[in-house]
């Protein structure tokens, strides 16, 4: 089966850095992605790490392990506007059509 | 560009009637998803299609169908409303052919069973 674990909640100050870590079991690899969801809103899409390695889109980055099943959004120069939930994703085994996501981590960011 | 357009926003539904929830979609993208989504959970796949009439379950499929008739559409229908299934509901499509493709979503049906 799948499993993702993710922390339920982070508090971070505004400015700083936040890292997000992702843990997942799956019998098939295709990739982590990330996704972040503002309170009421929709899910929208972050990053896609298909290798190991850090991907990085702003202040946003990835990081993938595959060796270790773990990977991480990393969030710099944090903005009251990066408070939201942040989910990561991975596909069903046996087909990419399907995404498995985690139960999500709520980031507070403060003043 | 509309994206991924869903309706209703809102509903009251009572124990044991029906609705469809509607999909629309104008990027012409081949695959397609309906989520739920639970208070402080993540998403679980109800159902999904890859093109214009073919669909298949995701991980709860119990208590809904869907159809795939045209690229745009995918309705989601709810037969004999439970409680259970207050939650919020989400469309989702992207292009498919490559891993990783960004999924775009609509912004959720609120449905409430009483």
């Amino acid at each position: 089966g799948q499993s993702l674990e993710q922390p339920s909640e982070v508090t971070a100050v505004e400015g700083a850095i936040v890292q997000i870590n992702c843990t997942y079991q799956t019998s098939g690899f295709y990739g982590l992605s990330w996704y972040q969801q503002h309170d009421g809103g929709a899910p929208t899409f972050l990053s896609y790490n298909a290798l190991d390695g850090l991907e990085e889109t702003g202040r946003f980055s990835s990081f993938l392990s595959r060796s270790d099943s773990y990977g991480y959004l990393l969030l710099q120069e944090l903005q009251m506007k990066d408070s939201a939930s942040y989910f990561c994703a991975v596909p069903y085994s046996g087909g990419y059509q399907k995404v498995t996501f985690g139960t999500g981590t709520k980031l507070q960011v403060i003043p | 560009n509309a994206g991924v357009t869903q309706t209703p926003k809102f509903r009251i539904l009572k124990i044991g009637q029906s609705m469809t929830l509607q999909c629309t979609q104008d990027m012409n993208h081949n695959y397609m998803y309906w989520y739920r989504q639970d208070p402080g959970m993540g998403l679980k796949l109800i159902y999904y299609s890859v093109g214009a009439g073919i669909t298949d379950k995701g991980e709860v499929p119990n208590g809904y169908n869907v159809s795939r008739s045209t690229t745009e559409d995918f309705p989601l229908r709810l037969e004999l409303a439970a409680p259970s299934q207050t939650s919020v509901y989400f469309c989702a499509s992207q292009t498919g052919g490559m891993y990783g493709t960004e999924a775009f979503f609509g912004q959720g049906t609120r449905l409430t069973v009483v």
